[in-house]
This record gives structure tokens, C-alpha cells and sequence, in this order.
């Protein structure tokens, strides 16, 4: 089974400040880790993906995550927020198993950017 | 510009009636997924399609019912056997043996 858990379903920054959104995984096998970004009344997108390769993923915008086995850890951080960052963020889990990947996301976490 | 189009982006439901949402791709993307969004629980898989004309249930299919005729569209019909279907409903689509990659704009369904 797989599970993943967001820590702070709301999160607040002032604009300038570091970004920090954590994400916690349960995989019995190596997972492929996520993040999405949503902004209201959209759909999700990708933000970065973790497939076993480097540790540290870069994504869009600006953001990175790192995956920290050792902690089970696949935090989301960007050095300095802007106010368009202001959205809902998911973290999200799969296995590496081939075939059909069973997404698995947390409940989710809203950044407020504070001007 | 590929992406995914719902409609309509808001619906209305009555007590007793089925409606369809509507999920239009030109991605190619051969896989699609409906999930639903409710505040505080994060995404949940209804149905899956990696294929047209087969698909399968997810955690929560049911009151729900889809069909994979054509490729590019994967319709959701909420029944009237869905007790409790206020929510946001997004569809996504990907390739075969990847996680979900476009998603659309979402139907937001209430009862009247």
C-alpha cells in the first residue's frame, strides 16, 4: 500500500520568503513522487516528478523537491515566493510496478502569499 | 494547443436524475482518469481508461458509470444511485504506464 501525508493543510509566506510545503510517503517499494499546483476552479498540473534519478528534481517555476529516503521525505521549497504562488499544492505517490500506476494523492495544502 | 476540455463547467443535478460530464482530449493520450475533488480529502480515482473501449473502477465507482468509445473522449455519468455527488470533478489524461499529465478545468456538480 502506499500513502502519502501533507503536514499543514493551510500555509502562509510573505512575499519574498522561503516556500516550504512538506510531504511525507508509505511505499513498501521504491514510489514515483509528485507535486501539483492547482489554481481556483482548475485542474492540476504538474509541477515536478521524482522517477529514481537524481534526488533533487527541479520543476516549474521555480521550485524544487528533494527525496530523502532516509526520512521518507519529498518536500516542496522555493527560495522566494510571489504572489502568483498563492494556489492549493499536492503531493502525490505511485509505485513502480509497470503497467497502470495507481496515483495516490495527499489532502492537499493552500499557500497564501502574504504582500 | 492540445489539452483536455470539460464541460459543463458548472451542472445541476435533480433528485432521481443521471447526468453526463462531459471529458474531450487531442493529446492522443491513450490512458484517462476521472477523479473527484471534495474539500479536505484531496483526489479520488472513480474510473480509469488505458484503452478505448476498456476501463476500469477505481476507489470509488460507484453510483457512477463511464464509457471509452473513442479515444478522445471519456464521458462520466453520475446516477441517481450517487447519494451524495456535490463535488469538483476533473479529468485527466497521460500516457499508458504514467502518471495522469493534463487535466482539464473541472465540472463543479451541485443538487438542486
Amino acid at each position: 500500500a502506499q500513502s502519502v501525508t501533507q503536514l499543514g493543510s493551510h500555509v502562509s509566506v510573505s512575499e519574498g520568503a522561503l516556500v516550504l510545503l512538506r510531504c511525507n510517503y508509505s511505499s513498501s517499494v521504491p514510489p514515483y513522487l509528485f507535486w501539483y499546483v492547482q489554481y481556483p476552479n482548475q485542474g492540476l498540473q504538474l509541477l515536478l516528478k521524482y522517477t529514481s534519478a537524481a534526488t533533487l528534481v527541479k520543476g516549474i517555476n521555480g521550485f524544487e523537491a528533494e527525496f530523502k529516503k532516509s526520512e521518507t521525505s519529498f518536500h516542496l521549497t522555493k527560495p522566494s515566493a510571489h504572489m502568483s504562488d498563492a494556489a492549493e499544492y499536492f503531493c502525490a505517490v505511485t509505485l513502480n510496478s509497470g503497467g497502470y500506476q495507481k496515483v495516490t494523492f495527499g489532502i492537499g495544502t493552500k499557500l497564501q502569499v502574504i504582500p | 494547443d492540445g489539452g483536455i476540455t470539460q464541460s459543463p463547467k458548472y451542472l445541476f443535478r435533480k433528485e432521481g436524475q443521471n447526468v453526463t460530464l462531459s471529458c474531450e482530449q487531442n493529446l492522443n493520450h491513450d490512458a484517462m482518469y476521472w477523479y473527484r475533488q471534495d474539500p479536505g480529502q484531496g483526489l479520488r480515482l472513480i474510473y480509469y481508461s488505458q484503452i478505448v473501449n476498456d476501463f476500469q473502477k477505481g476507489d470509488i465507482a460507484e453510483g457512477y458509470s463511464v464509457s471509452r468509445e473513442k479515444k478522445e473522449s471519456f464521458p462520466l455519468t453520475v446516477t441517481s444511485a450517487q447519494k451524495n455527488p456535490t463535488a469538483f470533478y476533473l479529468c485527466a489524461s497521460g500516457t499508458v504506464g504514467n502518471q495522469p499529465q493534463h487535466f482539464g478545468d473541472g465540472t463543479r456538480l451541485s443538487i438542486l
